[in-house]
């Protein structure tokens, strides 16, 4: 129940295409979904975040949509550029919680192409 | 965002020998740390979480005695691998949670990362 499914593995865009990643999750106490950013050999990064009381949430070229009943959110990375290669991460965890942890997905590998 | 460091950013020991890992908050205090593993191509496996002044507390299957964890400080905390062998060369990760947001959320904060090479 405190699983992430996260697919494609890997992506390959070309450069100006959309990028999707799809991402699933079980536990409907979860309240915050974010995105990581991760380039080899270094930790991730925060992309962007979004909670389960709105359907979409936007910034710059990066848009979380948010499907509360299916339990399932994306990331659509508009006019991807070869700097976008990197792995991506989607999370979900409970943020008022003290004790609460980042329950990751397996990471997608997205490669655009120029 | 805030910021989160770990030292040193790669290290090659012997096998045998041990190795510890830093990692600081630096611009709030964290008054919880994680450190994760992460295999190549893989995800970010948590190992334990620690919170200041108290003991570690280790997800199941990550041996105690072999990853040392001391959280002595609201900014510092080290990661020891102990005896290390071949088998625990990985990318370990850190995290510090910033409690504080307005509003009473959280947020973590990963730092950059420590190659450990054990040969």
């Amino acid at each position: 129940q405190q699983q992430v499914k996260q697919s494609p593995q890997s992506l390959i865009v070309q450069k100006g295409g959309i990028s999707i990643i799809n991402c699933a999750y079980e536990n409907t106490a979860f309240d915050y979904f974010p995105w990581y950013q991760q380039f080899p050999g270094k930790g991730p990064a925060l992309l962007i975040a979004i909670r389960p009381d709105v359907s979409e949430k936007k910034e710059g070229r990066f848009t979380i949509s948010f499907n509360k009943s299916a339990k399932q959110f994306s990331l659509h990375i508009m006019d991807s550029q070869p700097g976008d290669s990197a792995t991506y991460f989607c999370a979900a965890t409970l943020q008022y919680s003290s004790a609460s942890k980042i329950i990751f997905g397996s990471g997608t590998r997205l490669s655009i192409r120029p | 965002g805030a910021v989160v460091s770990q030292h040193p950013s790669r290290v090659i020991c012997k096998s045998g020998t041990s190795v510890k890992i830093e990692c600081r908050s630096l611009d709030f205090q964290a008054t919880t740390m994680f450190w994760y593993r992460q295999f190549p191509k893989q995800s970010l496996m948590l190992m334990a979480t620690s919170n200041e002044g108290s003991k570690a507390t280790y997800e199941q299957g990550v041996e105690k005695d072999k990853f040392l964890i001391n959280h002595a400080s609201l900014t510092l905390s080290t990661l020891t691998v102990t005896s290390a062998h071949p088998e625990d060369s990985s990318f370990y990760i850190c995290s510090a949670r910033d409690p504080g947001l307005a509003g009473g959320q959280y947020e973590q904060y990963f730092g950059p990362g420590t190659r450990l090479t054990v040969t």
